[in-house]
């Protein structure tokens, strides 16, 4: 139990798209996701907070107008990174939670912005 | 914010060592510590965690102990094998279900056969 897909696994896009990244909690209800991001080499950055039904709660640092997120239900929340750039370039993985503390993290998205 | 910091960067140990993985936690409201290991291009797996009403756990080869004095946890595995090299990352999460998890900045652990 408690699985997390993501989808794409891989996006590769131009300078000045956008890309929208979907996180799915499979075998369970998620009121709450959470979205990092991760540089090669590096650790997790949480980046936000996603809720359902409300708006996500950003972490100090990042943009809430690059960075779209929409948790339009239990068990979907969306990444929208708006405007893409090069430095944008990165692994984004998102997870989400259960009743207790444990959190269940996605396969991870790698987009590479050209 | 909480900060969690992680040492050493990196750690090479022979198969059949043991390897110790140390990290500090700046909130001392945090009460929730998970480590994970992370394979190249992968998910993060959970691999323990510890609660901050709990100093120890053990789950076969790994262990985890927590000192809330002091702020620090550490992950311990003893009898190391190849498959065991990856990357571990731990965490630190204040406050009960659904709550943030900051994490260190990770140890790459190389075993050597």
């Amino acid at each position: 139990g408690a699985v997390v897909s993501q989808h794409p696994s891989r996006v590769i896009c131009k300078s000045g798209t956008s890309v929208k990244i979907e996180c799915r909690s499979l075998d369970f209800q998620a009121t709450t996701m959470f979205w990092y991001r991760q540089f090669p080499k590096q650790s997790l950055m949480l980046m936000a907070t996603s809720n359902e039904g409300s708006k996500a709660t950003y972490e100090q640092g990042v943009e809430k107008d690059k960075f779209l997120i929409n948790h339009a239900s239990l068990t979907l929340s969306t990444l929208t990174v708006t405007s893409a750039h090069p430095e944008d370039s990165s692994f984004y993985i998102c997870s989400a939670g259960t009743s207790g503390d444990e959190q269940f993290f996605g396969p991870g998205t790698r987009l590479t912005v050209l | 914010g909480e900060n969690v910091e992680q040492h050493p960067s990196t750690l090479s140990v022979q198969e059949g060592d043991s390897a110790v993985i140390k990290c500090t936690y700046s909130d001392s409201a945090s009460n929730y510590f998970p480590w994970y290991k992370q394979e190249l291009g992968k998910r993060p797996q959970l691999i323990i965690d510890i609660r901050s009403n709990v100093g120890e756990k053990k789950d076969q080869r790994i262990a985890v102990t927590l000192n809330k004095t002091a702020k620090h946890f550490s992950l311990h595995i003893t009898e190391t094998q190849p498959e065991d090299s990856a990357v571990y990352f731990c965490a630190a999460s204040i406050g009960d279900n659904f709550n943030k998890f900051y994490f260190g900045s990770g140890t790459k652990l190389n075993v050597k056969p």
